[in-house]
């Protein structure tokens, strides 16, 4: 089984709409994060977490909220979708590594959203 | 300078070549660095990571110049199964977050 799933794996929606995106994790990483990949932009770090009481904004959070149910559970939301919100979206985890060496980050496989 | 900035190809070459790529970064204050492959449509999985002036592993070798704040990735003998796109990762280390900055990615296609 993978270590890290991510649900639904394609997802068609219409402006508007509400939709969430969920994340689980059987690594026992404290970490986790949600990107997203555009073509042409790389990967964009929208939110991360570093444990269940701790949320923080990546660089791209206008639009998203995210929950942090569990040390396994990281759900992205978009409360009203729009088109530009069409992307590859992916979460990962990490353990925080060993300073000064950064920690290793692993993907689930993504999510494709479309936004109509 | 864009924080990470890669040539995004695509590497067209024969199996069997030798191919590098080329990363640069513009914080100087971070101190390791990753290279992440990723095939069309899948997430990116971690090829190697580099702490100290190089790192080898089989066909692969990266190395770090930070007097240059570059990075390289040298693919030695090219398979077929290397085509792919290879994300430079550099961490932003401040207030340790280890936040990280992917690149573009440089595409690689392998031909027979």
């Amino acid at each position: 089984d993978a270590d890290v799933t991510q649900t639904p794996r394609n997802r068609i929606t219409k402006t508007g709409k509400r939709i969430m995106l969920e994340c689980s994790q059987t690594k026992g990483h404290d970490r986790m994060y949600w990107y997203r990949q555009d073509p042409g932009l790389g990967l964009r770090l929208i939110y991360y977490s570093f444990d269940v009481k701790d949320i923080n904004k990546g660089e791209i959070s206008d639009g998203y909220s995210v929950s942090r149910q569990a040390q396994a559970k990281f759900s992205l939301s978009l409360e009203s979708a729009i088109p530009n919100q069409t992307a590859l979206y992916f979460c990962a985890t990490s353990d925080g590594g060993t300073r000064p060496v950064a920690d290793t980050q692993y993907f689930g496989p993504g999510t494709r959203l479309t936004v109509l | 300078r864009k924080e990470v900035e890669q040539d995004p190809g695509p590497f067209n070459v024969p199996e069997g070549a030798t191919v590098a790529f080329n990363c640069t970064y513009s914080n100087s204050a971070s101190q390791s660095f990753f290279w992440y492959r990723q095939d069309c449509r899948k997430e990116p999985k971690l090829l190697m990571s580099v702490y100290s002036s190089g790192n080898e592993d089989g066909r692969f070798t990266a190395q770090l110049n930070r007097a240059s704040q570059y990075i390289s990735l040298l693919i030695r003998d090219s398979k077929l199964s290397d085509s792919a796109t290879y994300l430079c990762v550099v961490p932003l280390s401040g207030a340790g977050s280890y936040q990280l900055t992917f690149g573009k990615g440089t595409k690689l296609s392998v031909i027979p």
